[in-house]
């Protein structure tokens, strides 16, 4: 298998605009998880999904940021409109949840945000 | 909720020291515990992980953890530092009913 696959790997925009993430999980898996990671907040969970359907968004900063996984092998990240602390690292990552899994989670490789 | 603990945000050592990472957790719940790395502009990677088995748990790159249940602990070790360990490394905790947990990570220097 691929990995976790997100695209785009960096983006660089200018405040104001919108900026999509984009995630491919790993084939089979039921949870997607997206974080964010900065020098100064360290790593945070922004939201997951549990067979396509959110389940805890209270990560979330505001409602500039939204996400959505329409099935089960894609899922979007949106910041609209972006703004300059929305600069960071973020994380796509799936794993397995329920019955006989241990709630592994696998990490793609990032798409580095920078908002000017 | 389970949640971890990781003591120190950063750890230096010399080439051919020994590496300890400390990690404590804290779980309702018999646990299951996961060492990541995260290499300089990359995405986090497992380690190890211990899903109530051995108590000893051996990962890639020479790394090992143990699990103590008196002392909920997971501390990582390494025998013998090399270069190419400095990374950060993060302690996560799951359970049968809660996901992922992770903690606030370690940073570690290698110093020639």
């Amino acid at each position: 298998d691929a990995g976790v696959i997100q695209s785009p790997r960096h983006e660089v925009t200018e405040m104001g605009q919108e900026v999509t993430l984009r995630c491919k999980p790993i084939s089979g898996h039921n949870s997607l998880f997206w974080y964010r990671q900065t020098m100064m907040r360290g790593l945070e969970l922004l939201i997951y999904f549990n067979n396509n359907v959110p389940i805890d968004d209270s990560g979330m900063p505001e409602d500039r940021f939204s996400a959505k996984m329409p099935n089960a092998s894609f899922s979007t990240l949106k910041i609209q409109p972006s703004e300059p602390r929305d600069s960071a690292v973020y994380f796509c990552a799936s794993g397995m949840r329920g019955a006989g899994s241990y709630n592994e989670q696998f990490f793609g490789p990032g798409t580095r945000l920078t908002v000017l | 909720a389970q949640s971890v603990t990781q003591l120190g945000s950063h750890v230096s050592v010399s080439e051919g020291a020994l590496v300890l990472l400390r990690c404590n957790y804290s779980s309702s719940v018999p646990p299951y515990l996961f060492w990541y790395v995260q290499y300089p502009n990359q995405g986090l990677q497992l380690l190890l992980k211990y899903t109530s088995a051995a108590t000893l748990v051996k990962g890639i790159n020479g790394f090992e953890a143990e699990f103590k249940k008196s002392e909920t602990s997971f501390h990582l070790t390494k025998p013998s530092a090399h270069m190419s360990d400095a990374a950060e490394y993060f302690c996560a905790v799951s359970d049968r009913g809660n996901d992922m947990r992770f903690g606030a990570g370690t940073r570690l220097t290698v110093k020639p």
